[in-house]
């Protein structure tokens, strides 16, 4: 597809159950991106894939985040015993290419799955 | 550490009206820098990347320009319209793909 898809749309979970949310990036990109939109425009960086491949985790709350790209389906986010400080909007974005490498790395972002945690 | 610092935070001018938007960052060494568009309850929305060896990009009515000595980027809008309100980001790009974000600048465009 011609436009990053993220589901679902909204998600609501008590504190400590498990959310999963999804991404289909562009068709043709290799590289896939969570961020993560708290108190109001405070964007932060999760995880990027190249393909597969875990590319950069350094923003991952590893004792609770997860994330995978498998072959042929979507990839997702997973967040185990949710907390209330994990209320915010994931945003997931594509790019064609790696920074610096072999062509325009423009990220395309998807319209995001805003998680409510009660 | 990579900050990225978007000023104003708020902006409101009437229609027609020529606008900067004012972007800075701490480090020097960034691979590009990529302006975008949100409207609440939206995604982002693309509008100008800069590669660090260029100076500016225009697209339409916005023009964005990068002074890496300085860290400093702009996004100029011409002709400001009441359609272009919208919280507008910088992302300043360091090293594997990733992206540091401003806080934004929330315009609006008074008809």
């Amino acid at each position: 597809g011609e436009e990053v898809a993220q589901t679902p749309k909204h998600l609501v979970r008590g504190e400590g159950q498990k959310a999963k949310l999804y991404c289909a990036p562009i068709k043709g990109h290799s590289y896939v991106f969570w961020y993560q939109q708290v108190l109001k425009n405070e964007f932060k960086f999760l995880i990027s894939f190249q393909n597969e491949n875990v590319f950069d985790e350094t923003g991952m709350p590893k004792e609770r985040f997860s994330a995978k790209c498998l072959p042929n389906s979507p990839c997702s986010l997973e967040i185990q015993a949710t907390k209330l400080e994990d209320s915010a909007v994931y945003f997931c974005a594509s790019s064609q290419f790696q920074t610096g490498i072999d062509g325009p790395d423009t990220q395309y972002f998807g319209p995001g799955t805003r998680l409510t945690v009660l | 550490k990579q900050e990225v610092t978007q000023i104003p935070a708020a902006l409101s001018v009437p229609e027609g009206e020529n606008l900067v938007l004012n972007c800075s960052f701490t480090d020097s060494a960034i691979y590009n820098l990529q302006w975008f568009r949100q409207d609440p309850g939206k995604g982002l929305t693309s509008l100008l990347l800069i590669q660090s060896s260029q100076r500016e990009q225009t697209s339409g009515r916005l023009n964005a320009s990068l002074d890496k000595s300085s860290g400093r980027s702009t996004l100029y809008i011409a002709a400001s319209q009441p359609g272009d309100s919208a919280t507008y980001l910088c992302a300043a790009k360091y090293n594997f793909n990733k992206f540091y974000f401003g806080s934004g600048t929330k315009l609006n465009v008074k008809p």
